[in-house]
């Protein structure tokens, strides 16, 4: 199993700037999943973070936009840059502590309101 | 595309009486997950069932897999009010046995059980 911390658990931004979320987990894991859930819908895979190299996105996602550092195997950041209203969604940080075919556990999510 | 389709998109029950909501996909499997999700918060893995099982509990869960018709079923049986909460299933269908965590969505089921 896995206890993961998010950090904000909310906030409310304003157009134009930027919000760091953070990730700590209780174990070391080779990948962490950074999803979005937009209000009402369901769960979106962002990216792939790994250790050591630059993260994976998924279609429709991109660097500039949503930034993430990951700098060892307990902790990585998702930045969501340059806010608009249509980035108000839950951001979620996931591990599949396994390794292989299993379960994932997540964190509380992290609520962004932008304005 | 989503990969996963639920239905009903809400339900609504009195406590004692069993839930069942339903998900479809629509490429191959390695395997399907069901996870609960409580007013917006982090998601909360509830069974895995691989693409060679049948059938498989967990407690008062009962999941089905059909991989013929690509659909799988969620019973919890003697529902409680705190069973209320939204549920999702999520299919691995990555090459090689296994996404690695890259799971695909429904778009999740709203249960609300009345005392």
């Amino acid at each position: 199993s896995a206890v993961i911390s998010q950090k904000p658990s909310r906030d409310i931004c304003q157009r134009g700037t930027s919000l760091t979320i953070q990730c700590q987990v209780d174990s070391q894991v080779t990948m962490m999943f950074w999803y979005r859930q937009q209000p009402g819908q369901s769960l979106t895979l962002i990216a792939t973070a790994n250790q050591g190299s630059e993260a994976t996105y998924e279609s429709g996602f991109v660097i500039d936009k949503f930034p993430i550092s990951r700098p060892n195997l307990t902790f990585s950041t998702l930045t969501v840059s340059n806010m608009s209203p249509e980035d108000s969604s839950i951001y979620l940080c996931s591990v599949e502590p396994s390794g292989g075919p299993g379960e994932l556990f997540f964190g509380e999510g992290s609520r962004l309101t932008v304005l | 595309s989503q990969q996963g389709e639920e239905d009903p998109q809400a339900l609504s029950i009195q406590e004692g009486e069993n839930a069942t909501m339903n998900c479809s996909y629509k490429t191959s499997i390695n395997n399907l997950q069901w996870y609960r999700q409580n007013s917006g918060r982090g998601l909360v893995h509830l069974i895995l069932i691989r693409s060679n099982e049948r059938e498989k509990h967990s407690g008062r869960l009962r999941v089905t897999l059909d991989t013929s018709k690509k659909s799988s079923s969620l019973l919890i049986t003697a529902s409680r009010a705190a069973d209320t909460a939204s549920y999702f299933c999520a299919t691995d269908s990555g090459a090689g046995g296994t996404s690695y965590g890259k799971l695909t969505f429904g778009q999740g089921t709203i249960l609300t059980v009345h005392p």
